[in-house]
């Protein structure tokens, strides 16, 4: 148990409704990091917010919105939703801002109908 | 472009036999160097890391991982897998070419017959 949760666990969706996921990082990690995994696009990193604020991104669609809480907590949420977001969406927290070990929660397997 | 690399999609292995899982790495300079596992229907989990100085590092559940600079390389080595170990394994790297953040490789399924 990597102290990361992850609500819900499954997800099943129809195209262009919106959903949201939720993270609570390990205590005391103040980043947290969205990752999409898919079959044919592998682990995607899609953003980090630390402390609340964003500070990375990477291939997010601009569907998709992120936010970290000022209890740490980060909720993704996604938008306009096509059959192609179907995956495997993954949280991980690290303690600091550059962070390189990084702890993973169990995933939400969102599948879009 | 920076990039990670790991060519091999699936390996099969018998169940006491050593694994060698492949990682190669395209930067400018030595990134910072990892291998993540996932299990079925888990999270990822950090196995190892390498940061700087002794060129193998020991890793969790008997796994280590020689750096080879020369090659560019950080393959991941098990002397005898066992069945528990079937999962998929991730290298990844991090440097300041990407501002930190990690480049995942592509993973590669290990399978572990009986």
């Amino acid at each position: 148990d990597s102290g990361v949760t992850q609500t819900p666990k499954h997800l099943i969706t129809a195209t262009g409704q919106r959903v949201t996921l939720r993270c609570s990082p390990r205590s005391g990690d103040l980043s947290v990091y969205w990752y999409q995994q898919s079959l044919d696009q592998g682990l995607q990193f899609l953003i980090q917010y630390y402390n609340g604020e964003e500070r990375a991104k990477g291939n997010i669609l601009e569907r998709f919105s992120a936010q970290q809480f000022p209890d740490l907590h980060s909720e993704l949420n996604l938008s306009s939703l096509e059959l192609g977001d179907s995956a495997l969406y993954f949280c991980a927290s690290s303690p600091g801002q550059v962070s390189y070990e990084q702890y993973f929660g169990p995933g939400t397997r969102l599948t879009v109908t | 472009a920076q990039s990670v690399t790991q060519p091999d999609i699936h390996i099969t292995v018998s169940e006491g036999a050593s694994l060698e899982l492949r990682c190669n790495y395209s930067y400018g300079a030595t990134p910072y160097l990892f291998w993540y596992v996932q299990s079925p229907g888990q999270g990822l989990q950090l196995l190892l890391k390498y940061f700087s100085g002794d060129t193998l590092v020991q890793g969790i559940k008997g796994f280590e991982a020689e750096f080879k600079r020369s090659q560019s390389s950080f393959n991941l080595r098990k002397p005898s897998v066992h069945w528990s170990d079937a999962a998929e394994y991730f290298c990844a790297v991090a440097a300041v070419d990407s501002n930190y953040q990690l480049i995942w490789g592509a993973g590669t399924k290990l399978i572990i017959k009986p």
